[in-house]
């Protein structure tokens, strides 16, 4: 079964507010999260990744918050604007390069922007 | 865009056929993995190829195979396609073996009639 796992398949929000997206997983061997963006029809683009020695690292609009002791993984988007809007997939890697097991998805979460 | 590219874009086939796949990595990068995306889900990784040998798989039965060449493309293989193949292809590609973040390609679309 998969070992990431995703809260909500949709969510919506306001144009211009924050956007939490929320991810469990339960391999506590993981030591690799990678955030992806999935627009229709398109392939999964790189948003921000993170490594299990941290806890939280910030791109541009984007930050990514790891909690170990809960197994949990959260992608916050600032002010959200209508290119925000897609299925957004959180990943682990349990081992460097792939390997064995490449990179285990979750099954998405539908971000919705409202005019 | 990552740089990644697969073709074709668009593949109809019937049950019972072979298809084959192909995908051109990212410039500098030596390692593709490709995974099967099916409607409304996340991808599922199939293999990965690191120096043209097989470097892991995932549960995907054999007749899912796949090459890499000494430019670093590959091609994915499927034998007797079954309609549940039916998804979204995608290749991704890294620059190391050892390198975690993956950059994926658009994919390809395979219907199975």
């Amino acid at each position: 079964g998969e070992s990431v796992g995703l809260h909500l398949p949709t969510l919506s929000v306001q144009e211009g507010d924050n956007s939490i997206i929320n991810c469990a997983y339960s391999n506590s061997a993981s030591d690799y999260f990678i955030w992806y963006k999935q627009e229709s029809g398109k392939g999964p683009q790189f948003i921000i990744d993170i490594r299990s020695n941290m806890d939280k690292r910030q791109g541009q609009r984007v930050t990514v918050l790891l909690n170990k002791t809960v197994k949990h993984l959260s992608l916050q988007i600032a002010a959200t604007q209508p290119g925000d809007s897609a299925v957004y997939f959180c990943a682990e890697n349990i081992r460097p390069g792939g390997g064995a097991d490449g990179l285990t998805f979750g099954k998405g979460t539908h971000l919705i922007i409202q005019p | 865009e990552t740089g990644v590219t697969q073709s074709p874009t668009h593949l109809i086939k019937t049950r019972g056929q072979q298809v084959t796949l192909r995908c051109s990595s990212q410039s500098g990068h030596n390692t593709v993995s490709w995974y099967q995306q099916a409607l409304g889900q996340g991808p599922q990784f199939i293999f990965q190829y690191y120096r043209e040998e097989e470097n892991g798989r995932g549960n995907f039965p054999p007749r899912f195979s796949g090459l890499q060449f000494p430019n670093y493309s590959s091609e994915l293989n499927v034998n007797a396609l079954e309609l549940d193949d039916s998804a979204l292809y995608l290749c991704a590609s890294s620059s190391t073996r050892m390198e975690d973040t993956q950059y994926f390609g658009p994919g390809t679309r395979l219907t199975v009639l």
